[in-house]
C-alpha cells in the first residue's frame, strides 16, 4: 500500500505557476498515480493521472522521474478559483480486491490576488 | 470526465433514525464503488468497498451493522446509516471505479448528513 507524504500547505499569487510534489517511496510496479482537486463540501475532482514520464491536458501537468518515488502536479497561471486542497493518489485500480484508495493529507493552496 | 451523482446532496435527521444515500454512476458502469467519510478539515477517510453482487468490504473500525451497503447494479450503491447519531454526523462522498489502464476513480458530490 503505497503511502503519500505532500506538503500540508502552500501559498501563491495569480497568475503564477504552481508545482506540488507528492512522495510516494514504495510505489508498486503497476500503481499509477492521480491527483485530485476538492473544494469545500464538495466531492474531489480528477485532475490528471499519470505511470510515468510526463502527462499534459487542458488544466495541468504531472511530472513523474524514472524511479517513480514521487511526482509533481503543475499548475500554470492559477487564479483565485484554484484555490483548494489538491491530493495525490496511488494505486491500481484494476488490481481487483486488493486496491485500497488511502487519500493523505493533501495540499491545501491558497492563491492570493 | 465521467459522472457520479449522490442523493440526496444534504440530509437534517432525527437521532435514532435511518438514512439512505444513493449513489449513481450516470454514464459509465462500477463494478466497484467506494464509501468516504470526512469530517472538517481533514482527508477521506475509506469506509467500505462496494462491489456489485456481492458483500461490502469494510475498513478497520466502520461498523458493517450501521453502516449498510447495496451495491445492486452496475450504476447504483446505496449506504444505509442504521440508528444514526450526532456523531454519526459527517460528508459523506462515494465513488465508482471507471475503465482504463489506471482504473480510475470519479466521485460524487457527497451527502451532508447532521444528525440531531
Amino acid at each position: 500500500l503505497a503511502k503519500t507524504t505532500q506538503p500540508i500547505s502552500m501559498d501563491s499569487y495569480e497568475g503564477q505557476e504552481v508545482n506540488i510534489t507528492c512522495s510516494h517511496n514504495n510505489i508498486a510496479t503497476n500503481d499509477y498515480i492521480t491527483w485530485y482537486q476538492q473544494f469545500p463540501s464538495q466531492g474531489p475532482r480528477f485532475i490528471i493521472q499519470g505511470y510515468k514520464t510526463k502527462v499534459t491536458n487542458e488544466v495541468a501537468s504531472l511530472f513523474i522521474p524514472a524511479d517513480r518515488k514521487s511526482s509533481t502536479l503543475s499548475l500554470p497561471r492559477v487564479s483565485l478559483s484554484d484555490t483548494a486542497v489538491y491530493y495525490c493518489l496511488v494505486g491500481d485500480g484494476a488490481s481487483g480486491g486488493s486496491y485500497i484508495p488511502t487519500f493523505g493529507r493533501g495540499t491545501s493552496l491558497i492563491v492570493h490576488p | 470526465g465521467a459522472v457520479v451523482s449522490q442523493h440526496p446532496s444534504w440530509v437534517i435527521c432525527k437521532s435514532g433514525t435511518s438514512v439512505k444515500i444513493e449513489c449513481r454512476s450516470l454514464d459509465f458502469q462500477a463494478t466497484t464503488m467506494f464509501w468516504y467519510r470526512q469530517f472538517p478539515k481533514q482527508s477521506l477517510m475509506l469506509m467500505a468497498t462496494s462491489n456489485e453482487g456481492s458483500k461490502a468490504t469494510y475498513e478497520q473500525g466502520v461498523e458493517k451493522d450501521k453502516f449498510l451497503i447495496n451495491h445492486a447494479s452496475l450504476t447504483l450503491s446505496t449506504l444505509t446509516v442504521t440508528s444514526a447519531h450526532p456523531e454519526d454526523s459527517s460528508f459523506y462522498i462515494c465513488s465508482g471505479l471507471a475503465g482504463g489502464p489506471g482504473e480510475t476513480q470519479y466521485f460524487g458530490p457527497g451527502t451532508r448528513l447532521l444528525v440531531l
